[in-house]
């Protein structure tokens, strides 16, 4: 069964810090994956998609690595702010015509 | 408009009533896709769409729920009899032409059944 999953499911770090945040795979034959940003009553917002054939993408403060492997992505966030706070989420693309979500990781900035 | 519209944004319906959701994705994008998300849930898939067509139905809760797009573009949800278990903030997707390029999601309908 193609599952993804993220651990924490919520996290905490002072303002200023870098910081990681984890999805794992259980396919390896994975086609692509997705990170989003969810605030909450809101829709979900793209910030990355790494194809199988890259390694990482890298948006302003934001760099996505994926390891298809180790079955693993990882979504780093340079000189968090208050504004990152929200929920984030992983999909994964595995050539079913569908993306399958991890549950997400909320994560909180303390100014 | 330049991201995927999602109307209503809020529904609030009684048990047993029929409801439509609606989406207009960006213009363009061949690929559609609709999830659902219950409160403190991840993203459950419902159905996609490649042009009119569904490929895969198989996420679909139960026969009260169908789905139909028209012209390559908007698409609607219906839910017939709603049940409270069928609460939840209902998403639409799309993508230019399918899960190999990049998704991007409208605000949801949060539809609420009492």
């Amino acid at each position: 069964k193609q599952e993804v999953t993220q651990i924490p499911a919520a996290l905490s770090v002072p303002e200023g810090e870098n910081l990681v945040l984890n999805c794992s795979f259980t396919d390896s034959a994975i086609y692509n994956l997705q990170w989003f940003r969810q605030d909450p009553g809101k829709g979900l917002t793209s910030l990355l998609l790494i194809q199988s054939s890259q390694r990482e993408q890298t948006s302003g403060r934001l760099n996505a690595s994926l390891d298809k492997s180790s079955g693993r992505s990882t979504l780093y966030i340079a000189a968090s702010q208050p504004g990152d706070s929200a929920t984030y989420l992983c999909a994964a693309y595995f050539g079913n015509e569908k993306l399958t979500f991890g549950t997400g990781t909320r994560l909180t900035i303390i100014p | 408009g330049a991201g995927v519209s999602q109307s209503p944004s809020n529904k609030v319906t009684e048990k047993g009533k029929d409801v439509e959701l609606r989406c207009d994705p960006i213009s363009g994008h061949t690929a559609l896709y609709w999830y659902r998300q219950s409160l403190g849930q991840g993203l459950e898939f419902l159905i996609y769409f490649q042009g009119n067509s569904a490929p895969d139905k198989s996420g679909l809760p139960s026969d009260r729920f169908s789905a139909e797009r028209t012209g390559g573009s908007v698409s609607t949800l219906t839910i017939q009899r709603t049940q409270q278990e069928d609460s939840a903030v209902y998403l639409c997707a799309s993508s230019f032409r399918g899960g190999s390029t990049e998704a991007f999601f409208g605000q949801g309908t949060r539809l609420t059944v009492v």
